[in-house]
């Protein structure tokens, strides 16, 4: 069965660094990834989507990159802040399934001390 | 304003207490879907639905019922709630490849 992996439960980094999030999958090809931010007690935001033929993608400070070889996407966030903090969650298509209907990571607790 | 609501935010209930949690959308999508999260396991998908009156299973659906009557709504029925469906409770709305999340419902069952 398809599995996601985000392999970092927490990051604690330095205001002003870079932080790097792995979400690494198994077992199928998706035809896109995305991820979301999460706040305590909060719904997820989208934040970037990326297809399976875009290497890289940008937003601002956000970073994500996509290797289908490796099965695993790099999500950058730049010049970090104290309210970057967030848990971050990686999200893929079910196998075959129809728009929207996502299999998601645990998530990456992001911790930016000032 | 583009947005999914939830009610009730927060519902303390007894096993067996039968409950619905409302799920609203103003931005005419036709996906759905309801999401369970708990500590140490993530999002789980409960229930998507594509479109009205098509609703299908998605990881964890057992003790839920959905119905999608009309477009805007989607809720999430508890028929017989037990103590392991206490969590925090999403609705999501999709178009594109995107999804929009409602602010959660906790619920706890006593």
């Amino acid at each position: 069965s398809q599995k996601i992996e985000q392999n970092s439960e927490a990051l604690n980094i330095q205001e002003g660094k870079t932080a790097t999030l792995t979400c690494n999958y198994t077992n199928y090809s998706p035809a896109y990834l995305q991820w979301y931010r999460q706040d305590p007690g909060r719904g997820p935001v989208f934040l970037l989507l990326i297809r399976e033929n875009e290497k890289e993608k940008r937003k601002e400070r956000l970073k994500v990159t996509f290797d289908t070889t490796l099965k695993q996407s790099l999500f950058h966030i730049t010049a970090s802040q104290p309210a970057d903090s967030a848990t971050y969650l990686c999200a893929l298509p079910y196998y075959g399934g129809s728009q929207g209907n996502l299999i998601f990571g645990k998530g990456t607790k992001l911790s930016v001390k000032p | 304003e583009a947005q999914v609501t939830q009610n009730p935010r927060y519902l303390i209930t007894v096993t067996g207490k039968k409950l619905t949690v409302t799920c609203s959308q103003n931005m005419n999508h036709e996906y759905m879907s309801w999401y369970r999260q708990d500590p140490g396991l993530g999002l789980r998908q409960i229930y998507y639905s594509m479109n009205v009156e098509v609703t299908d299973k998605g990881d964890v659906p057992e003790g839920y019922k959905v119905s999608r009557k009309e477009k805007r709504n989607f809720p999430l029925i508890l028929e017989s709630p037990s103590p392991n469906q206490t969590s925090l409770y999403f609705c999501a709305s999709g178009a594109g490849r995107a999804s929009t999340f409602g602010p959660g419902t906790r619920l706890t069952v006593t």
